[in-house]
């Protein structure tokens, strides 16, 4: 079955610490992206990669970083420098002509 | 930046009964897309319609498109219990080989039994 595997499901960290969200799919997808969802809210683009070692930012990527080593996995890092951490992180991925399939999201929150 | 605003942001109806829900949008766009997402899951694509497009159905859904009034909505018919969800409107400005999405803050759908 493909799809879009997203862990853990809820994160917890202290303040100051570094996390790492993790994403992987296999549904032969060039494209992947990270969403921020904070409650009663919809998503806004962290960063997205077209293609392997390549990637560009979205509307928030100031506190996150990205890599895209290999196709199948998209990690994201949430740094020490962003603000408020706190928040339901969504990865989707898509391939041309298709719509964006997500993941199940992680719940992150830092105390 | 946030695009799409959405109307009502929560809508209450009983089984069975025609649910709408409507997007707005600033900017010329390539296409709409809606989305569901089921509380603490994921988004499920639902449907999309092209900028050249004024109608589209679905099984259930209708989704139309007035790009003069840079508006959308969506109805879903003869509701059931599991529709119960949030709805988000997308809208994409620019097709790069990624799409940049822009969501709405979405609806709140309760489908009472």
């Amino acid at each position: 079955d493909g799809g879009i595997t997203q862990s853990p499901k809820y994160l917890f960290r202290k303040e100051g610490q570094n996390v790492t969200l993790s994403c992987e799919q296999n549904l032969n997808h060039d494209a992947m992206y990270w969403y921020r969802q904070d409650p009663g809210q919809g998503l806004r683009l962290i960063y997205y990669s077209q293609i392997v070692n390549d990637f560009q930012k979205g509307d928030i990527a100031e506190g996150y970083s990205v890599s895209r080593e290999k196709k199948e996995s998209f990690p994201l890092t949430v740094t020490s420098a962003q603000k408020n951490p706190t928040a339901f992180y969504l990865c989707a991925s898509s391939s041309t002509l298709s719509p964006l399939h997500f993941g199940n999201g992680t719940r992150l929150t830092v105390t | 930046s946030q695009q799409g605003e959405e109307d009502p942001q929560a809508l209450s109806i009983q089984e069975g009964e025609n649910a709408t829900m409507n997007c707005s949008y600033k900017t010329s766009i390539n296409n709409l897309q809606w989305y569901r997402q089921n509380s603490g899951r994921g988004l499920v694509h639902l449907i999309l319609i092209r900028s050249n497009e004024r109608e589209k159905h679905s099984g259930r859904l209708r989704v139309t498109l007035d790009t003069s009034k840079k508006s959308s909505s969506l109805l879903i018919t003869a509701s059931r219990a599991a529709d119960t969800a949030s709805y988000f409107c997308a809208t994409e400005e620019d097709w790069e080989g990624a799409q940049k999405l822009v969501f709405g803050q979405g609806t709140r759908l309760t489908i009472n039994p």
